[in-house]
């Protein structure tokens, strides 16, 4: 069984330019998630779709950050327009959607803004 | 609301030695409580996971860790080392009710000498 899969794995932007990033998650998940993780740092959750749904988005940056889910499945998120802060790993997560359910991680995409 | 502190950003043992990481948890609900493990430039793996069944939780790779409410603790161990287990690990904790969502510590740097 294919994991979550992301594109892409490294990209290095200048500032001020637009990024996005493609997640696949695991087939049949319900919940997707998108990860923020800084360097030294544990992840933090940006936005959680169940389906295509948003249920939880309060620490995405809504002035630049934005994310969708259409049909429920890939989910795509942007950053428009990047800031030499937004480096950092961006991971994609996957869940059958129950409560205390495992969450299973993409390999993540390195982001460089220069 | 919820969290988790890992004492030690960086641990090294001999290989063959004991494992043990730290994780203490905050939470005014009754917790689930995971270890996950990262390897560079890798996605999270999750290695175990507690949800108010037994105490003792067995993973994969040789790990356990022991919820002990009366010291808020969730500490990781593995009775030997290998080299294959250096990694970064992650304690993390959610709760009934919160969607899932996943409150993850600063992580521990795991070395493993010859």
């Amino acid at each position: 069984e294919a994991g979550v899969v992301q594109s892409p794995r490294y990209k290095i932007i200048e500032k001020k330019q637009p990024v996005a990033f493609w997640c696949n998650p695991i087939s049949g998940h319900n919940t997707l998630y998108w990860y923020l993780q800084n360097l030294g740092q544990g992840p933090e959750l940006l936005i959680r779709y169940e389906n295509e749904e948003a249920v939880d988005d309060s620490q995405l940056p809504k002035d630049r950050f934005s994310a969708e889910r259409l049909k429920g499945v890939d989910s795509t998120l942007k950053i428009q327009p990047a800031e030499l802060g937004d480096s950092a790993v961006y991971l994609c997560a996957s869940s059958l959607g129950l409560n205390s359910d495992t969450q299973y991680f993409g390999p993540g995409t390195r982001l460089t803004v220069l | 609301a919820q969290s988790v502190t890992q004492l030690g950003s960086h641990v090294s043992v001999s290989e063959g030695a004991l494992v043990l990481l730290r994780c203490n948890y905050s939470s005014s609900v009754p917790p689930y409580l995971f270890w996950y493990v990262q390897y560079p430039n890798q996605g999270l793996q999750l290695l175990l996971k507690y949800t108010s069944a037994a105490t003792l939780v067995k993973g994969i790779n040789g790990f356990e860790a022991e919820f002990k409410k009366s010291e808020t603790s969730f500490h990781l161990t593995k009775p030997s080392a290998h080299m294959s287990d250096a990694a970064e690990y992650f304690c993390a904790v959610s709760f009934t009710g919160g969607g899932n969502k996943l409150t993850f510590g600063t992580g521990t740097q795991l070395k493993v000498e010859l």
